[in-house]
């Protein structure tokens, strides 16, 4: 069965610092996808990215980047030059395809509170 | 840009009550989905719907819950007699297609509150 593991619970950080998410996950599935998204206190979940499991590159949008490491079953999320705004909670998300539709695997979040 | 949409954005309710909870997907999307979050916890997925029939469904996912398209537009989340650990934010999500490349986009939740 998919799993995924976000073993920071709470990460707090000076504003301007940069910081790191991690994210692991299980899946018996070649194919498969991955995504990350954002949850700021007002609740809503926010799309930030999508990855496949056939396309190892990195990415980096701005001030965030992503890494995705299949041999290590790896798919971590940083945030350069931290903002305030960037506190909320964040997801990492496993997503198997089941036919035609997808079923998507939540991690149990990261809460980052970046302070002033 | 379009929106999915939910509500009420909360709810709350008697225990054994029914309670409906309301979502209006991006116009185009085929394939829907109801995601629950308790509070503080992770969000987990309860069915998701394609065609007007149930395609997967967790363990949670039990007889009190139901699911429906009653006209076409509104997809429905219906729990027909809530129980206090139904309390949770409930997260509508729908997409394209249902390949896993295209991403869920999520409405805003509705917040269930069971007293």
């Amino acid at each position: 069965a998919q799993k995924v593991t976000q073993a920071q619970t709470e990460i707090s950080v000076v504003e301007k610092e940069d910081v790191t998410l991690d994210c692991v996950y299980e899946t018996r599935d070649t194919t498969y996808y991955l995504f990350w998204y954002k949850q700021p206190p007002s609740g809503e979940l926010v799309f930030l990215i999508r990855r496949n499991s056939f396309d190892e590159q990195n990415e980096i949008s701005g001030r965030y980047s992503w890494n995705f490491q299949k041999s290590t079953s790896s798919f971590n999320f940083t945030i350069t030059a931290s903002q305030v705004v960037d506190s909320a909670v964040y997801f990492c998300a496993l997503s198997e395809p089941r036919g035609g539709y997808q079923k998507v695997t939540f991690g149990t979040g990261t809460k980052l509170q970046v302070i002033p | 840009e379009p929106e999915v949409t939910q509500t009420p954005s909360h709810q709350v309710t008697q225990m054994g009550q029914e309670v409906i909870l309301r979502c209006v997907p991006i116009s185009n999307h085929l394939y829907f989905y109801w995601y629950r979050q308790i509070l503080g916890q992770k969000v987990e997925f309860l069915v998701s719907f394609y065609n007007n029939e149930i395609s997967e469904k967790s363990e949670i996912f039990d007889d009190q819950f139901s699911v429906e398209r009653p006209d076409g537009s509104n997809f429905t989340l219906k729990i027909r007699s809530t129980k206090l650990e139904d309390s949770a934010m409930y997260f509508c999500a729908n997409s394209i297609q249902g390949g896993g490349y295209n991403e869920q986009f999520f409405g805003p939740g509705t917040r269930l509150t069971v007293l």
